[in-house]
């Protein structure tokens, strides 16, 4: 597609239930990353792929959270046994190669609200 | 730990006024760049910087990088309504994966 796609745009979901967040890169970026955002503020950095391996996993909060990425291209964001304290917009974003100065195009976010 | 701080992290302005937007950091960054986003959407590129002292202009923005790659700024002239958003600076660190540091962003309202 022209843009990066995620979904659900919204997910609302009880506490201790696990939640499968997608992200649908742009075609061609070899480069995808996960980023969390709590309202109003700055990115949390979560993980890196380029293709289908993950060389940065350094900001993935516990072991509750895990992503995988397949073909080079569609990846999932899992989290198990949600928290209140996940609640937040996760961003997915890819670049063209990964590299210095690339600029990332990101997608709309998946609002996760656990309750 | 490379950390990008911005100031001021709130801004409310009226039409037609100037405002500079500051990103600071302690350590040299190998480019950065400047997002804005708005409410429900994701973060879009403005404008990546990658020379030390690099100014670079789109339209009413100036953005500038520091001579030593650890500071930069974001100028707006003559601010409009549609220049409100959340306006995040971020770089690319010592580490080769390609990831980005965000600062916390500045929250810029500008009233008609």
């Amino acid at each position: 597609g022209a843009g990066v796609s995620q979904s659900p745009s919204n997910k609302v979901t009880e506490k201790g239930k696990d939640v499968e967040l997608r992200c649908d890169p742009i075609s061609g970026h070899t480069a995808l990353y996960w980023y969390r955002q709590s309202l109003g503020q700055g990115l949390e950095f979560l993980i890196y792929f380029q293709g289908n391996s993950a060389p940065d996993k350094s900001g993935l909060p516990s072991d509750r959270f895990s992503a995988e990425r397949t073909g080079g291209s569609v990846s999932t964001l899992t989290i198990q046994r949600t928290q209140q304290e996940d609640s937040a917009v996760y961003l997915c974003a890819s670049s063209l190669g990964g590299g210095f100065g690339d600029g990332y195009t990101f997608g709309s976010g998946t609002r996760l609200t656990v309750v | 730990t490379q950390l990008l701080e911005q100031s001021p992290q709130f801004l409310s302005i009226q039409e037609g006024e100037n405002l500079t937007v500051y990103c600071n950091s302690s350590s040299v960054f190998s480019s950065l760049q400047w997002y804005r986003q708005e409410p429900g959407e994701g973060p879009v590129l403005l404008v990546t910087v990658v020379t030390g002292g690099e100014v670079k202009k789109l339209k009413r923005l100036t953005f500038q990088f520091g001579d030593a790659r650890k500071d930069s700024s974001l100028h707006i002239t003559a601010a409009q309504p549609g220049d409100t958003g959340l306006y995040l600076c971020a770089g690319h660190g010592s580490s080769n994966t390609g990831k980005l540091i965000f600062g916390q962003g500045t929250t810029l309202q500008v009233k008609p």
